[in-house]
């Protein structure tokens, strides 16, 4: 199977704690997205990537949060500090250039900050 | 603000019946429309999508219908089948990257479709 992978698939950790998320895209996708989700909630865009370059950044990724994608391949999402309200679903997704087409979406890391 | 609005949490349908599933949005600027459906512990599955330019996409049992006056869509499965029980989710976009626009997309809460055996 080539879709979207996410590593891991869960995550615990205590308050204060960093934590850092790994996707990796379908190969031949140039766009990488994260999305987060918590429950009773659709996706909300986090970040996004087209090969290297961070487009665009959501109001909700705050300076706590980072993400990269150094070769235009795998992403890496970083939170630092956490909090509990850090906790919900980190959603991965990615796509060939365009909109129609959708974009392809990972089982996601299910992140609980205790 | 919820720009995007699903404003039915939940919908029960008898297998072989339509099942309509309603959108609304706010933001006159989004010009691109997709649905997905989610399983539970699972990410979203593309399922159809709509350019503003068109008011009518259908793909197998699901169609899509645009109502841009209205600012409204909504997706149609026909016959529903028991294994398209899931949670839908309506998502928009601004536009194309290379057209200057912005691809994220914009998600509803989502809508629990039940389709009964």
């Amino acid at each position: 199977d080539t879709g979207v992978s996410q590593n891991p698939r869960h995550k615990i950790t205590k308050r204060g704690q960093n934590v850092t998320f790994r996707c990796d895209p379908i190969s031949e996708h140039n766009r990488l997205y994260w999305y987060r989700q918590t429950l009773g909630q659709g996706p909300e865009f986090l970040t996004y990537f087209q090969n290297e370059a961070q487009l665009e950044k959501s109001r909700l990724l705050s300076d706590r949060f980072s993400a990269e994608r150094p070769k235009g391949s795998f992403s890496t999402l970083e939170i630092q500090r956490t909090e509990q309200g850090d906790s919900a679903m980190y959603l991965c997704a990615s796509s060939r250039s365009g909109v129609l087409g959708g974009q392809y979406f990972g089982p996601g890391t299910r992140l609980t900050v205790t | 603000d919820q720009q995007v609005k699903q404003n039915s949490p939940s919908l029960s349908v008898q297998e072989g019946r339509i099942s309509i599933l309603n959108c609304d949005y706010t933001n006159s600027m989004f010009d691109y429309f997709l649905w997905y459906k989610k399983y539970p512990a699972e990410g979203p599955t593309f399922l159809i999508s709509i350019s503003s330019i068109k008011d009518k996409n259908e793909d197998g049992r699901f169609t899509v219908f645009l109502n841009k006056s209205a600012k409204h869509l909504s997706l149609h499965i026909v016959p529903s089948q028991p294994g398209d029980s899931a949670v839908y989710f309506c998502a928009a976009s601004r536009g194309q990257l290379r057209q200057g626009g912005s691809e994220k997309l914009v998600f509803g809460k989502g809508t629990k479709l039940t389709v009964n055996p």
